[in-house]
């Protein structure tokens, strides 16, 4: 099976503090993803990586950077967390091309006060 | 420019009975694909079903088949026979195959299952 996971169900930090979101997939997949989402806006494609050290912007990528050094491992960084930061983080993962699915983890609650 | 539009927010179904939520959308690609997801309230994305824009018979899975309409640009999601673990919030995507990995998510639309 498949298996995408998140470091933190849930994340409380102060704003002006640095964020990581570690996700980590054991498909071997090449594509991978982070989202957020908030309530009435379904989900928002922060940033996405097709490769090694490789990444594109996504549809909001303002506040946030990412990572990949490693195929499995994909990180999102919040430079100086942000209250409109507060939201669900989702990363996930799918094979390059051809219509495959994206498979999630079970997502981050990030809370910042 | 891509979009994904859900107009329900939310829909209840009594217990096996069928419930269509619905999905429309809007590209200019030839070549895209339509993805339902579930998801509960643990809040992990579950994949239910695909339908590529080429292919000539609507997708089915299980107690889910997508009514594929390619004309009007709809894709609804169809569950036979409710279960009340079919409670959740369920999202239509869309992603042009040639031109790019994105998925285009819409808003969702809250399943309530009534015993």
């Amino acid at each position: 099976d498949v298996k995408v996971t998140q470091s933190s169900r849930y994340l409380v930090k102060r704003t002006g503090e640095k964020v990581f979101l570690e996700c980590v997939q054991d498909m071997d997949h090449e594509n991978m993803f982070w989202y957020r989402q908030d309530p009435g806006l379904g989900l928002r494609l922060i940033y996405f990586s097709y490769d090694v050290k490789m990444k594109e912007k996504g549809d909001i990528p303002e506040g946030y950077s990412v990572s990949r050094e490693k195929k499995e491992r994909f990180s999102l960084i919040l430079e100086s967390a942000s209250t409109n930061q507060t939201s669900m983080y989702l990363c996930a993962s799918s094979f390059r091309g051809g219509p495959h699915e994206q498979y999630f983890g079970p997502g981050t609650r990030l809370t910042v006060t | 420019a891509q979009k994904i539009t859900q107009t329900q927010p939310g829909m209840f179904v009594q217990e096996k009975e069928a419930v269509t939520l619905d999905c429309t959308y809007d590209t200019s690609d030839q070549s895209y694909g339509l993805f339902w997801y579930k998801q509960p309230s643990s809040g992990e994305m579950i994949f239910l079903i695909y339908q590529g824009s080429y292919d000539e018979q609507n997708a089915t899975e299980g107690r889910y088949s997508l009514n594929f309409q390619k004309a009007r640009k709809s894709a609804n999601l169809v569950i036979s026979a409710s279960q009340l673990g079919d409670s959740a919030m369920y999202f239509c995507a869309m992603r042009e195959l040639d031109s790019s990995y994105k998925l285009i998510f819409g808003s969702g639309t809250r399943l309530l299952v009534r015993p």
